[in-house]
Parts: structure tokens; sequence; C-alpha cells
């Protein structure tokens, strides 16, 4: 079985600062891609950064990046310079990449509510 | 707007009643996805649909749960006789059948806050 795990139920930063949300998983599948969403009050859930097993390179996309430790099974998200408009709620979720599962279907941690502060 | 769009936004029922969420995905993508998310917990895989064949249900969709996608477009969601248990927010989510180049990420809906009374 799949399992997230998001050990921070909360999260404080300051704007302007950097802040690190951690997330580890647990699979025995060689092949699986990293996901990070983000979950304001609205409720809709919006892609942040992807990161594929075998990819060597820990992905960025402008203010967030995803320190992938592959040994360690952590997928953490940095986000660079926090802004107001980034307190909301962070999940963490995996996909299998392997044959015959379902595509595309992720699995979920519980989540970390980041709020940022002036 | 094109992305997913969900149907209501927010229903409040009586214990026992039916009720039917609609999700209209982004039009190019295949494939359609249910999930549920109660409060403090992440979103949990309901059923997921490529063009108008359903083809994974995940045990959390009892006999009273039955979702449609019935000409591979819009995709509807009933829940029959319903439950305080089934109070939750129900996301829907697409992508294509293909991924992206490196994502193969799923586009969510803004989801349909069911409470049951």
């Amino acid at each position: 079985a799949q399992k997230i795990t998001q050990t921070q139920p909360g999260m404080f930063v300051q704007e302007k600062e950097a802040v690190t949300l951690d997330c580890t998983y647990d699979t025995s599948d060689q092949s699986y891609g990293l996901f990070w969403y983000k979950q304001p009050s609205s409720g809709e859930m919006i892609f942040l950064i992807y990161q594929g097993s075998y990819d060597e390179q820990n992905a960025t996309e402008g203010r967030y990046s995803l320190n992938f430790q592959k040994a360690r099974k952590s997928a953490n998200l940095v986000i660079s310079a926090s802004q107001l408009g980034d307190s909301a709620m962070y999940f963490c979720a995996m996909k299998k990449l392997s044959r015959g599962s379902t595509l595309g279907r992720l699995y979920f941690g519980r989540g970390t509510q980041l709020t940022v502060w002036p | 707007d094109t992305g997913v769009s969900q149907d209501p936004r927010h229903k409040i029922t009586k214990r026992g009643q039916n009720v039917t969420f609609r999700c209209d995905p982004i039009s190019e993508h295949n494939r359609l996805y249910w999930y549920r998310q109660t409060l403090g917990q992440g979103p949990e895989f309901l059923t997921y649909f490529q063009n108008e064949a359903q083809l994974e249900k995940s045990r959390l969709l009892s006999d009273r749960f039955s979702a449609e996608r019935p000409k591979g477009s819009f995709s509807t969601l009933e829940i029959q006789r319903t439950e305080q248990g089934d109070s939750a927010m129900y996301l829907c989510a697409s992508s294509l059948g293909m991924p992206r180049a490196n994502t193969g990420e799923l586009f969510f809906g803004e989801g349909s806050r069911l409470t049951v009374l």
C-alpha cells in the first residue's frame, strides 16, 4: 500500500522568508511520481510541482522547489520568499507509474496548513 | 473559464435523501476522477473513468454511490439514501490520456461540499 506522511499539521512563516514542508512516503514501487498541491480556502486543488522517481535533479517551479531524497523516501517542498497569498493547505501526493496501476490515481497525505504572517 | 467545473458547490440535505453532483472536465481530457475529502484529511480516491468507461472503483464507493460518464464528457456522482457520514467535499479532477511531458498532473475542480443533517 502507498502511504504519504505529512507530520506538520501547521506551519507559520513570516512574509519573505523561506519555509520547508515535510513529506515522507512509503512504497515498494520503483517507478512513481510525487506531487505537491495547494488548497486555498476556496477548495480547489492547485498543482505546484512534480518529481519523478527517476529524475536525477530536484524539481523547481518558480518559488517552489522539491527536495527529493530518494533513499530517505522524502519529498519536502521548499517555498522561498513566502507571500501572504501562500497561506493555504498543502498536500503531498504520490502516484504509481507501474503497469497495471490506475493511471493518475493519487495518494494524498493529510496536509499541512501554512500561515504566512506580515 | 476552461477549467474543471462542479455543480452544485454546496448541498445541504436531510439524511435519507438522494443527491447528485455534476462535473464538467476540461474539454480535451479523456480521464476523469472523483475524490472525497473529509475535514482534516487529504482527498481519497473514489472512482476513475477513461472516456465513458468506469475502470476502477474504490472500496469507499459503497452500493449507495453510483457514478456515470455517459458520453465521455461530463460525469455525475449520485449518493442514494444519504447518511451523516457522507458529509464531505467531493472533488472532481480530469487529465489527458497521455500525460503532459513531465507530470501527468490532475486538474481539480473547486469541489462540491455536502452536508447531511
